[in-house]
């Protein structure tokens, strides 16, 4: 069967510290994978896709920043984190008729 | 420009009809989504709908597309306690792997 898996589910890191989000899908190949983040105001806002391995495109410029190392796997990571970067990340896959979140990570950035 | 518009909150009683609306503003979309996000978690797929449909029913769920309008509306039968959570409409345009999210209406069922 198809799933997404998304780690760690909350995280507490300091102003300054480097981050590093993963997220796993399994039972499907060349999937296209999105990450995005949900803020206070709820809505959500694409940060990036990639359509296939080392292929990686921005929706917004930020201090994030995302790989493809294999197939099913799309890490979000940041060298140093700003207190803007706390929100709720949500790692998702495509499929035809629709696209399959993962559970989420709450970040907060102290 | 895409856009995708729905009211921030609607609150019901338990056992009554929701219905939440959205409208869209890319002629070519291909699909309509329908999501649910309960608290502290993902959002999970409810419904969609291919657009040359203009109903799709699914259990207590109701979908009604009216394309020349774009508006997209939810309908919930008998709604639960359980029912309360946010829902997000999306759409994806054609030619395209990005879809376009609303905000969300947040959906409160009181007794």
């Amino acid at each position: 069967s198809q799933t997404i898996h998304q780690w760690p589910a909350t995280l507490v890191q300091p102003v300054g510290s480097p981050l590093s989000l993963e997220c796993t899908v399994e039972g499907t190949s060349n999937p296209n994978l999105y990450w995005y983040r949900q803020a206070a105001g709820r809505g959500l806002q694409l940060l990036f896709y990639s359509v296939g391995i080392g292929q990686i495109s921005s929706e917004v410029p930020q201090n994030l920043s995302a790989s493809r190392p294999q197939d099913r796997q799309f890490i979000l990571s940041s060298k140093k984190l700003l207190l803007s970067d706390s929100g709720f990340y949500l790692c998702a896959w495509s499929v035809l008729h629709g696209y399959t979140f993962g559970s989420g990570t709450r970040l907060t950035v102290v | 420009g895409e856009d995708v518009e729905q009211s921030l909150f609607l609150s019901v009683r338990e056992g009554d009809s929701s219905v939440i609306n959205c409208t869209y503003t890319d002629s070519s979309s291909t699909y309509l989504y329908w999501y649910k996000q309960e608290p502290g978690a993902g959002l999970q797929l409810l419904t969609y709908i291919f657009s040359n449909m203009d109903m799709k029913q699914d259990q207590r769920l109701t979908v009604l597309l009216n394309k020349k309008d774009k508006h997209l509306s939810l309908r919930i039968a008998d709604t639960q306690t359980g029912d309360s959570a946010i829902y997000f409409c999306a759409e994806r345009p054609g030619g395209s792997y990005i879809p376009t999210f609303g905000r969300g209406t947040s959906l409160i069922v009181h007794p």
